[in-house]
């Protein structure tokens, strides 16, 4: 099994771009989500899904989108890139919301 | 009062030193509790999880006090390996089915040869 499968690792946008940060899982989980993690503020959740269609706010969602049409996959869309952005960007999974849950390695984010 | 504090550290101990890190939480209705570690531009890895009655793996042991919202991690006998950021997180409800793991800054533990 791949696990969580982020991608891409590393990303360079000029402010105002759009892009999607791709996320997908192949155990099967129902639960996802995508975190993003700054020098000194620890990990912070954006979007969290707790299965196919169903998606839910976090803590900083604002500029962010997602989407949960298969079981599979979790994409997170940014709509107009901003410079406060800059950022390493988590997605994580899990079997059911109270298990512990498997990380992606990461994509690192700069927005120019 | 943040949701999960954890010790800011740094902690700085020599192999086979026993070290501790303390986490406190706010929110009464957390259902569950976890202690993840992460190695330097590396993504978080499941630890342990905790449980109310304590639990053990080889020379870690966690505890979770509910009255008190307190958990904690115990290393024993610290390896260089064990150099990481260590991290306090709790699973909060946000009702029926819906949780969301909040995670506290973590701790950076480095041992020394």
């Amino acid at each position: 099994n791949a696990g969580v499968t982020q991608t891409p690792k590393f990303q360079v946008l000029k402010t105002g771009q759009s892009m999607t940060l791709q996320c997908a899982q192949d155990m099967n989980h129902e639960y996802m989500s995508w975190y993003r993690q700054d020098p000194g503020m620890g990990l912070r959740l954006i979007h969290y899904s707790v299965g196919a269609g169903i998606t839910d706010q976090g803590e900083v969602p604002n500029g962010y989108n997602v989407s949960r049409s298969t079981t599979e996959d979790f994409p997170l869309r940014l709509l107009s890139a901003a410079p406060s952005q800059t950022s390493v960007y988590f997605c994580a999974s899990s079997r059911q919301g109270h298990y512990g849950y498997t990380f992606g390695s990461g994509t690192r984010l700069t927005v120019v | 009062r943040k949701e999960v504090e954890q010790d800011p550290g740094p902690f700085n101990v020599p192999e086979g030193a026993t070290v501790a890190f303390n986490c406190t939480y706010s929110n009464s209705a957390s259902q569950s509790f976890f202690w993840y570690r992460q190695d330097c531009r590396k993504e978080p890895k499941l630890l342990m999880s905790v449980y109310s009655s304590g639990n053990e793996d080889g020379r870690f042991t966690a505890q979770l006090n509910r009255a008190s919202q307190y958990i904690s991690l115990l290393i024993r006998d610290s390896k260089l390996s064990d150099s990481a950021t260590y991290l306090c997180v709790v699973n909060v409800t946000g009702g029926g089915s819906n949780y969301k793991l909040t995670f506290g800054k973590g701790t950076l533990l480095t041992v020394n040869p």
